[in-house]
């Protein structure tokens, strides 16, 4: 499996913008980059995903180098509640008997009040 | 109902005891999930079921064992584990489309002591 690598930590300061970075320089054509976070206590929690193009939801962006070989996962605006363990996965397209998730050691994100 | 449900939320256990852990979604999803995570460390997969059938097995030893009994319910049954097996353990459930695994959602997972 391709392997990410993300800092172990970063402190963000509450209402500003945060960019999370992730490097996966072994990615192959058909791994999608989905973006995973823990919050404390809780199970991991779905936050984006994508392929080529950069994407947007109610949750945060993703942004996808023209390469592919680094990707960017950005939150807008830092709330207290963001503060995780946030995971960059690479998974294939299509899976024949099932769906592998292998999580990397993601990066902490503090975020000052 | 977007959520999935885990029982109990704790656990402890002898060497010698044998518990169940269980899983539920309502989601109508068919693929279901066992994680293992250890603390300060990334979850593990264990176990895919799809379709209610076993489609992954991550070489777990035999004291762990799977059931899915119906597309809502997967337990995990827990007989002779070690000290080394507390831990964690994360259910997860995603849709299937067309051959394709949709994103995971995970329950709050059950923390198991083994004394």
């Amino acid at each position: 499996d391709a392997k990410t690598t993300q800092p172990n930590s970063m402190e963000s300061n509450e209402e500003e913008p945060v960019h999370l970075p992730c490097n996966h320089s072994t990615i192959s054509g058909t791994d999608y980059i989905h973006w995973y976070r823990q919050l404390p206590s809780q199970g991991p929690e779905y936050v984006i995903h994508g392929l080529t193009s950069n994407v947007n939801n109610r949750m945060a962006s993703l942004a996808i180098a023209e390469d592919r070989k680094s990707s960017t996962l950005i939150l807008h605006r830092a709330t207290l509640r963001d503060a995780a363990v946030y995971y960059c996965i690479l998974r294939p397209e299509k899976k024949s008997s099932g769906d592998k998730l292998t999580f990397g050691t993601g990066t902490r994100l503090a975020v000052r009040p | 109902d977007t959520e999935v449900t885990q029982t109990p939320k704790h656990l402890v256990m002898g060497m010698t005891n044998k518990k169940s852990l269980k899983c539920e979604q309502h989601m109508g999803h068919r693929a279901m999930y066992w994680y293992k995570q250890k603390a300060k460390k990334p979850p593990e997969l264990m176990f895919v079921y799809s379709y209610e059938k076993l489609s992954i097995n991550e070489s777990v030893p035999s004291r762990f064992s799977p059931e899915c009994p119906n597309s809502s319910l997967l337990n995990l049954h827990l007989h002779a584990l070690q000290p080394e097996d507390s831990a964690l353990y994360l259910c997860a459930s995603s849709r299937i489309q067309r051959g394709t695994y949709n994103e995971q959602f995970f329950g709050p997972g059950t923390r198991l002591t083994v004394l």
